[in-house]
C-alpha cells in the first residue's frame, strides 16, 4: 500500500472556475477526512465519511463546496466558483479506526490551490 | 469555539538539548490530545497520542497533559538536526475531528 494518494497536486485556477480534488484513501481504512490548511496555520477540518456516507461537515464548507465517496473508497472535493480565498492545501487523510479509538490519521500530500 | 493555542516560534535549540512544545486548549471536554510534526512542504505525521493525565513516553518524545489546567507538552530528549520541523497540536473532543493549533516551527541547529 503506497498511502494516502491525492490528484492533482498542484492547479491553478481564475477566480470562478471549478476545481476537483481526489483522494484515493489506504485500501482498508473506512474513515475518510478532508482538511484545508493556509500558510502558517494548523490544518482546518471540513468533512468527514465513514464509507460513504458523510457523517460531519464543518461550518466552513459553504455551499460552493461538496465532497462525496460515491462506493466508499476514493473521495472527492469540489468547489465551484472559486474565490481567492479558497486559495489553500487540501488535505485528505484516512483512518482504520476511529479518532476517540485512538484512531491515528494518515494524511495524503496534499492538493496545493492557487485561485487567481 | 473551540481553540488550541501554541506559541508559533520559532523555537531554536541546540543539538543534543531538550526541546520543549507547549499547547494549551479551551474545551474541557477535550478528551485525546495528539502532537504531529510536519516537514516544510509536507503533511503532518503523528508523532504521539495521549489519553490520561501524566506523562507518556516514546523513545525521545514525551507528551506532558495536564487536564486541569488544559495543557499538554512535548518533550523531545536529545534534539537532532532532522527533528527541525513545525509541530502542531491537536485535541479531539470525541468526535471525528482534530482541532490543531497553529504550530511550534523547532529548529534544531548543529
Amino acid at each position: 500500500d503506497t498511502g494516502v494518494s491525492q490528484n492533482p497536486r498542484h492547479k491553478i485556477t481564475k477566480r470562478g472556475q471549478n476545481v476537483t480534488f481526489r483522494c484515493d484513501p489506504i485500501s482498508e481504512h473506512n474513515r475518510l477526512y478532508w482538511y484545508r490548511q493556509t500558510l502558517g496555520q494548523g490544518p482546518e477540518f471540513l468533512t468527514y465519511f465513514q464509507n460513504e456516507a458523510q457523517l460531519e461537515k464543518s461550518r466552513l464548507l459553504s455551499d460552493r463546496f461538496s465532497a462525496e465517496r460515491p462506493k466508499g473508497s476514493f473521495s472527492t472535493l469540489e468547489i465551484q466558483r472559486t474565490e481567492q480565498g479558497d486559495s489553500a492545501m487540501y488535505l485528505c487523510a484516512s483512518s482504520y479506526d476511529s479518532l476517540g479509538n485512538t484512531g491515528e490519521l494518515f494524511f495524503g500530500e496534499g492538493s496545493r490551490l492557487t485561485v487567481l | 469555539q473551540k481553540e488550541v493555542e501554541q506559541n508559533s516560534g520559532p523555537l531554536s535549540v541546540p543539538e543534543g538539548a531538550i526541546a520543549s512544545l507547549n499547547c494549551t486548549y479551551s474545551d474541557r471536554g477535550s478528551q485525546s490530545f495528539f502532537w504531529y510534526r510536519q516537514y516544510s512542504g509536507k503533511s503532518p505525521e503523528l508523532i504521539m497520542f495521549i489519553y490520561s493525565n501524566g506523562d507518556k513516553e516514546d523513545g525521545r518524545f514525551t507528551a506532558q497533559l495536564n487536564k486541569a489546567s488544559q495543557y499538554v507538552s512535548l518533550l523531545i530528549r536529545d534534539s537532532q538536526p532532522s527533528d527541525s520541523a513545525t509541530y502542531l497540536c491537536a485535541v479531539n473532543d470525541g468526535s471525528e475531528k482534530l482541532v490543531f493549533g497553529k504550530g511550534t516551527k523547532l529548529t534544531v541547529n548543529p
